[in-house]
């Protein structure tokens, strides 16, 4: 599979925005997926893009897509306590032609009271 | 609402046990897909597979294999657990034609131990 790098460890204080970044390596990814995981559970689809989009916005939630650079983000506005978990970006994979989805090391949000 | 069911939560054997660690998911799913989970390496993918007693290699197979005799049910199997498979696994299902708001679908996980 290809490498799909995030940072580890982001802490914001409640209230403020989160912005967790992730770079990825195959462009022909067609959709793009940030999923959400809540401590002692298993991965929750968050939202997705499709990769002829720069942007889409869901409610508190903003995903940036710079399709040059591979370059993949995730804003959350107005971070709320039960923001904080593990968050992995996602790029579809072919392996032998089927696919699969490979995911990033996974960025910690703790959101500080 | 699809429902992927893990059948241990918790797992602690000895190395050089056989371990068999199941997966049904409850919508049809043609696919389905075993990840590991390892802090700081995120998930990666060990097996899936397309259709029953079909297979295929993720990035990590080593020291693992699979069964897929029913489509709901998919198996991974230690053929003889070592320490360094201890970790938490984590299991998935899609449809044929998955994509955009219907991707994998998660279990809650097993936490494997190997002593």
């Amino acid at each position: 599979g290809e490498d799909v790098e995030q940072s580890l460890f982001l802490s914001v204080r409640e209230g403020d925005s989160s912005v967790i970044n992730c770079t990825y390596t195959d462009s022909s990814s067609t959709y793009l997926y940030w999923y959400k995981q809540e401590p002692g559970a298993g991965l929750q689809l968050l939202t997705y893009i499709f990769s002829n989009m720069d942007m889409k916005q869901d409610q508190r939630l903003t995903v940036l897509l710079n399709k040059k650079d591979k370059h993949l983000s995730l804003r959350i506005a107005d971070t709320q306590t039960g923001d904080s978990a593990i968050y992995f970006c996602a790029e579809i994979t072919l392996y032998t032609g089927r696919r699969a989805l490979t995911f990033g090391s996974g960025t910690r949000l703790q959101v500080q009271p | 609402d699809v429902k992927v069911t893990q059948s241990s939560r918790y797992l602690v054997k000895r190395t050089g046990e056989k371990v068999f660690l199941e997966c049904v998911q409850d919508m049809d799913h043609e696919n389905m897909f075993w990840y590991r989970q390892d802090p700081g390496l995120g998930l990666r993918l060990i097996y899936f597979s397309y259709d029953v007693k079909m297979k295929e290699k993720g990035d990590i197979p080593e020291g693992y294999s699979v069964s897929r005799e029913k489509k709901e049910r998919f198996s991974l199997i230690l053929e003889s657990a070592s320490t360094n498979q201890t970790s938490m696994y984590l299991c998935a299902s899609s449809p044929t034609t998955w994509g955009g708001n219907s991707p994998l679908h998660f279990g809650n996980g097993t936490r494997l131990t190997v002593t």
